[in-house]
């Protein structure tokens, strides 16, 4: 079975500071690890993924996400937050034999003026 | 706009009634995945269809079912419906059935089962 930990369920930060959003992951098998955004009324779209090869994944709109085995971990972070920023973003895992997304809670990320 | 296409976006409904929500892949994609999200439940994987045929389910009920098409469109048949399937559905398409295709995401269809 796998899982998907999302630490904070809202995280608020200032616009130009720094992004943080913590993922962890269960999986018995070499996952896939992916991070969506879901914007208010709309679809998911994808930001980054990793699947094998580097760690640090890089993604749109300056996002980007390191894969630690170590850790079980895929926290994605941006440098510098703009207003447009805040969404609700989703941490998700696959794997070999299970195609199928196994989503994390989701975390709201407030970016303040 | 990912080029999957969900109708309704709306439906509202009684308790007991039967729905039918369909998606359109995006062209080319030979996967389609269907998802649930509501508030107390979060993001749940209902089924997968590669070509026409089941390949996987996940947390769908008995009272779901879905079939895919030969022009590869999928509908997600809800029935004897209850207050608490009322959430977000979504498809999502990708390419094959290869794990690593990235999944890509309709606006969804929100029903309100009252």
């Amino acid at each position: 079975a796998q899982s998907v930990t999302q630490l904070g369920s809202h995280v608020s930060v200032s616009e130009g500071a720094l992004v943080l959003l913590r993922c962890n992951y269960s999986s018995s098998v070499p996952p896939y690890l992916f991070w969506y955004v879901q914007y208010p009324n709309q679809g998911l779209q994808l930001l980054l993924k990793y699947t094998t090869g580097a760690t640090l994944v890089k993604g749109i709109n300056g996002f980007e996400a390191e894969f630690k085995k170590s850790e079980t971990s895929f926290h994605l972070t941006k440098p510098s937050a703009h207003m447009s920023d805040a969404a609700e973003y989703f941490c998700a895992v696959s794997h070999t034999g299970r195609r199928a997304l196994t989503f994390g809670s989701g975390t709201r990320l407030q970016v303040q003026p | 706009d990912s080029g999957v296409t969900q109708t309704p976006k709306h439906l509202i409904t009684a308790t007991g009634q039967r729905v039918t929500l369909r998606c359109s892949p995006r062209s080319g994609d030979l996967s389609v995945y269907w998802y649930q999200q509501s508030l107390d439940q979060g993001l749940q994987f209902l089924i997968h269809y590669y070509n026409g045929e089941e390949r996987a389910k996940g947390n769908i009920l008995e009272r779901f079912s879905a079939q895919q098409f030969p022009d590869l469109h999928s509908e997600l048949n809800l029935s004897s419906l209850e207050l608490g399937d009322s959430a977000l559905y979504f498809c999502a398409s990708s390419v094959g059935s290869r794990d690593r295709n990235e999944q890509f995401f309709g606006p969804g269809t929100r029903l309100t089962v009252l």
